[in-house]
């Protein structure tokens, strides 16, 4: 069961640049959300998804976007690479909707630099 | 939005030690969890726990939702037990929108 999946793990950016980070889980979760934590910090969370076709900004939108097509994928757009959205990039998932025991797992993360 | 605030910040512990981490919030809940970031970034889901008592091993949370705040206790620490601990709940009138606390960080030193 491979769970939450997130790909890439390690990414350098120009400043400037565009990228997408992609999340995908296979346990039929309908909640995903994504985080950033940034070093020596909490999570903060960036956008969320109650299910396919909807999604609601967190505490840190600016500067990213999200898109929910599918129940299994939840990618994260990041336009315009700045310095400040160096962090370590969470995605999580949850099974929400009457199934929902509470507990959120994780993914591994992705770490992305830009310079 | 719903605000968390995590007690203490920092913790530095002998081998054996028992400590008792706090997690106050400002609104009624209905998920609160306990995770557990290791030194390599990995998070782990410890306790779901939105009232009462809960214990896995060492480990055990809990939390009074009439007094908006919760407790993890660890009990016998263990070197692997360094890393950061976080609470992460969502507000009663939030629909799926976890927010996490800024942690504390656990230190055990052998």
């Amino acid at each position: 069961n491979a769970g939450v999946t997130q790909t890439p793990k390690f990414r350098i950016l120009k400043i400037g640049q565009s990228m997408t980070l992609q999340c995908t889980q296979d346990m039929n979760h309908n909640y995903m959300y994504w985080y950033r934590q940034d070093p020596g910090m909490g999570l903060k969370l960036i956008y969320y998804s109650v299910g396919a076709g909807i999604t609601d900004k967190g505490e840190v939108p600016n500067g990213y976007n999200v898109s929910r097509s599918t129940t299994e994928d939840f990618p994260l757009r990041l336009e315009l690479a700045a310095p400040s959205q160096t962090s370590v990039y969470f995605c999580a998932s949850r099974a929400g909707w009457g199934r929902d025991t509470g507990e959120l797992f994780f993914g591994e993360g992705s770490r992305l630099t830009v310079l | 939005g719903i605000q968390v605030e995590q007690s203490p910040p920092d913790l530095i512990l002998q081998e054996g030690a028992n400590s008792t981490l706090r997690c106050n919030f400002s609104d009624s809940v209905n998920n609160l969890q306990w995770f557990h970031q290791n030194p390599w970034g990995q998070l782990i889901n410890l306790f779901y726990i939105p009232s009462g008592t809960k214990q896995n091993g060492r480990l055990s949370a809990t939390t009074v939702a009439t007094e908006r705040y919760s407790l993890l206790y660890i009990s016998s620490s263990q070197t692997t037990d360094s890393g950061v601990y976080f609470c992460a709940l969502q507000g009663g009138t939030s629909y799926g929108k976890l927010t996490f606390g800024q942690g504390t960080i656990l230190t055990v030193h052998p």
